[in-house]
């Protein structure tokens, strides 16, 4: 059981927009940054999105990342098929005293 | 443009010791902390522990007991070592860099290395 709850999968079509939820407490989302990171299938975790809502240097725009008080969402635009993975929010628990992950969750573009 | 290259063995029998090595080419290996993360076949992340260039370490409390994080500044490369391995150790072991623009402990992982499948059967 993660940390940080997100949903298992989430779907849309092709050109789409979707969001993706995470979900946690005031040790965690509540009082640090947020990351992003995006898995495609074989291979290692590639960041998107650090301090809630930054992108790294050749990230597009169409992926953005947002925080509200215990919770952040991941926001994809203009899905594309190359956008199939699966997406991890990540965090400092200060409780834990522990990096903390979400459980991921799976894109499928329709 | 910083590359990480891990190695290690990828199959164990329980109760041996699991020993990876993650080298850093290209970059500054000071001013950051050097992380390991897991991930067991079909399921999620998890952090191992993490060494700065002086040898300051932080780990899961989940497996502090069994965890052995080091540092050789000389060639740039940190190591991990797991005790007393068991099947529920069997996973993917990424090498990852960590950026703590905001301060330590606050941060996240900007460059990852491929992985490294480990197995653990007896």
């Amino acid at each position: 059981q993660s940390v940080l709850t997100q949903p298992p999968s989430v779907s849309a079509a092709p050109g789409q927009k979707v969001t993706i939820s995470c979900s946690g407490s005031s040790s965690n989302i509540g009082n640090n940054y947020v990351s992003w990171y995006q898995q495609l299938p074989g291979t290692a975790p590639k960041l998107l999105i650090y301090d809630n809502n930054k992108r790294p240097s050749g990230i597009p725009d169409r992926f953005s990342g947002s925080k509200s008080g215990t919770s952040a969402t991941l926001g994809i635009t203009g899905l594309q098929t190359g956008d199939e993975a699966d997406y991890y929010c990540g965090t400092w628990d200060s409780s834990l005293s522990a990096r903390v992950f979400g459980g991921g969750t799976k894109l499928t573009v329709l | 443009q910083v590359q990480l290259q891990q190695w290690g063995a990828g199959l164990l029998k329980p109760s041996e010791t699991l020993s990876l090595t993650c080298a850093v080419y290209g970059g500054s290996f000071s001013g950051y902390y050097w992380s390991w993360i897991r991930q067991p076949p079909g399921k999620g992340l998890e952090w191992i522990g993490e060494i700065n260039h002086s040898g300051s370490t932080n780990y899961n409390p989940s497996l502090k007991s069994r965890v052995t994080i080091s540092v050789d500044t000389s060639k740039n490369q940190f190591s991990l070592k797991l005790s007393s391995v068991t099947a529920a150790d069997t996973a993917v072991y990424y090498c990852a860099r960590l950026v703590f623009n905001s301060g330590y402990p606050k941060g996240y992982m900007d460059v990852w290395g491929k992985g490294t499948t480990v197995t653990v059967s007896s």
